[in-house]
């Protein structure tokens, strides 16, 4: 069946990088965009990217002002996020989700990776 | 930047009763509307694509409907497993958004 599999929770400091990672299966990687959404503590769902993981264009939300970066590795069916110059405000579960090629919307999401920014 | 706005905030009702959610557009978005159903400690599902048709599994008790600025959904006799966040969702030009959600709760 087709699953996303992240990597696990990550704790980091103020002025940090994480790099979460999402291994797709049960599918053709290429087929299908791939994007990334947080949830911070009790809030709602904040889109970050998105990347075409066949030719690698990916397209960003603005409020994340550079510090996000997508890529995928097609010969492990991987898409990383990377989140740079951390604050106390990402703290959040990131979520990796497949958007089909027939239709506008994500039909499959990862499990989740909390990502807890703290000194 | 397309924003979607979800009423009401919270939304208390019994099992058994129909539950009706609206999302609304600041500019017309077509069909292009998707919700999903959000429980505690769980990963969003997707239940309702461009902004009528249901997702495979989903239950015929949701349903969908609008297009243009104004979309519902309709949940037409809750069960115990419906109490939960709903969130409208967007995109276009590579650019997604949603909804701030509704609450569902047991009333």
């Amino acid at each position: 069946q087709v699953q996303l599999m992240q990597s696990g929770a990550e704790v980091k400091e103020p002025g940090a990088s994480v790099k979460v990672s999402c291994k797709a299966s049960g599918y053709n990687f290429t087929d299908s965009y791939i994007n990334w959404v947080r949830q911070a503590p009790g809030q709602g769902l904040e889109w970050m990217g998105i990347i075409n993981p066949s030719g690698g264009t990916t397209t960003y939300a603005q409020n994340f002002h550079g510090r996000v970066t997508v890529t995928r590795d097609t010969s492990t069916s991987t898409v990383y996020m990377e989140l740079t110059s951390l604050r106390s405000d990402d703290t959040a579960v990131y979520y990796c989700a497949r958007e089909p090629e027939y239709y506008d919307a994500l039909d499959v999401w990862g499990q989740g990776t909390m990502v807890t920014v703290s000194s | 930047e397309i924003a979607l706005t979800q009423s009401p905030v919270t939304l208390s009702l019994s099992q058994g009763e129909r539950a009706t959610l609206s999302c609304r557009a600041s500019q017309s978005v077509g069909n292009e509307l998707a919700w999903y159903q959000q429980k505690p400690g769980q990963a969003p599902r997707l239940l309702i694509y461009d902004a009528s048709n249901r997702a495979p599994g989903i239950p015929a008790r949701f349903s969908g409907s609008g297009s243009g600025t104004d979309f519902t959904l309709t949940i037409s006799s809750l069960e115990p497993e419906d109490f939960a966040v709903y969130y409208c969702q967007h995109h276009t030009n590579w650019l997604y958004s949603f909804g701030q959600g509704t609450k569902l709760e047991i009333k």
